[in-house]
């Protein structure tokens, strides 16, 4: 079964930093385009970032560019995300989902989230 | 960029069909995909509907998708409410730059 499993979320202040982590299991990950997706409390989903497979391409949503650095590491079958310049705004659960293969932008696995708390 | 608005709840009694709509800002609902996902209470989404009106395996016949370009909106209908379908609902899109879209979300209540 796919595993996806979030770590590194806290409580940081404004301005500070934080990097998630993605690990990911029993697939080929490094065949695969892979997201972040965030929640704030009580609200919808947005989508915050796409690496693809060979991290060739990598798009962000505006609120984050050039505050967030999205990776991955195909050898250590992990997904990184790197946050800098933290506001209040990007509290939220920040969710690993994978894209089903074959086109379509689809989100077919997704971890269990992890929360960040921006805060003074 | 486009927008895609859904309606913020909807409520049915179980047995009865409900039907969720997400409607496209600008451009057509018809030049790209649209998918819908189920967000149980404290659980993660999980894809209901892919490519507009696609069932992964394990997800029953009861729900169903389509897209209709003269209102510019996608549709999730679920036919045969059960108690287990409560949830929030979200559609989501892409734009020509590979930037993904979701809807605000719909709360579904089986009374």
């Amino acid at each position: 079964e796919v595993q996806l499993v979030e770590s590194g979320g806290g409580l940081v202040k404004p301005g500070g930093s934080l990097r998630l982590s993605c690990a990911a299991s029993e697939f080929t990950f490094g065949t695969y385009t892979m997201n972040w997706v965030r929640q704030a409390p009580g609200k919808g989903l947005e989508w915050v970032s796409s690496i693809s497979s060979n991290s060739n391409y990598i798009y962000y949503i505006d609120s984050v560019k050039g505050r967030f650095t999205v990776s991955r590491d195909n050898a250590k079958k992990s997904l990184y995300l790197q946050m800098d310049s933290l506001r209040d705004e990007d509290t939220a659960v920040y969710y690993c989902a994978r894209d089903r293969p074959g086109g379509g932008s689809v989100f077919d696995y997704w971890g269990q989230g992890t929360l960040v708390r921006v805060s003074s | 960029n486009f927008m895609l608005t859904q309606p913020h709840s909807v409520s049915e009694s179980p047995g009865k069909t409900i039907t969720i709509s997400c409607t496209r800002s600008s451009g057509s609902i018809a030049s790209n995909y649209v998918q819908w996902y189920q967000q149980r209470p404290g659980s993660s989404p999980t894809t209901v509907i892919y490519e507009d009106n696609q069932r992964p395996s394990g997800v029953p016949d009861r729900f169903s998708g389509s897209i209709d370009a003269s209102s510019n909106s996608a549709s999730l209908s679920i036919s045969g409410l059960k108690t287990e379908d409560e949830a929030d609902y979200f559609c989501q899109s892409y734009d020509d730059n590979n930037h993904r879209v979701f809807g605000g979300g719909t709360k579904l209540t089986v009374l």
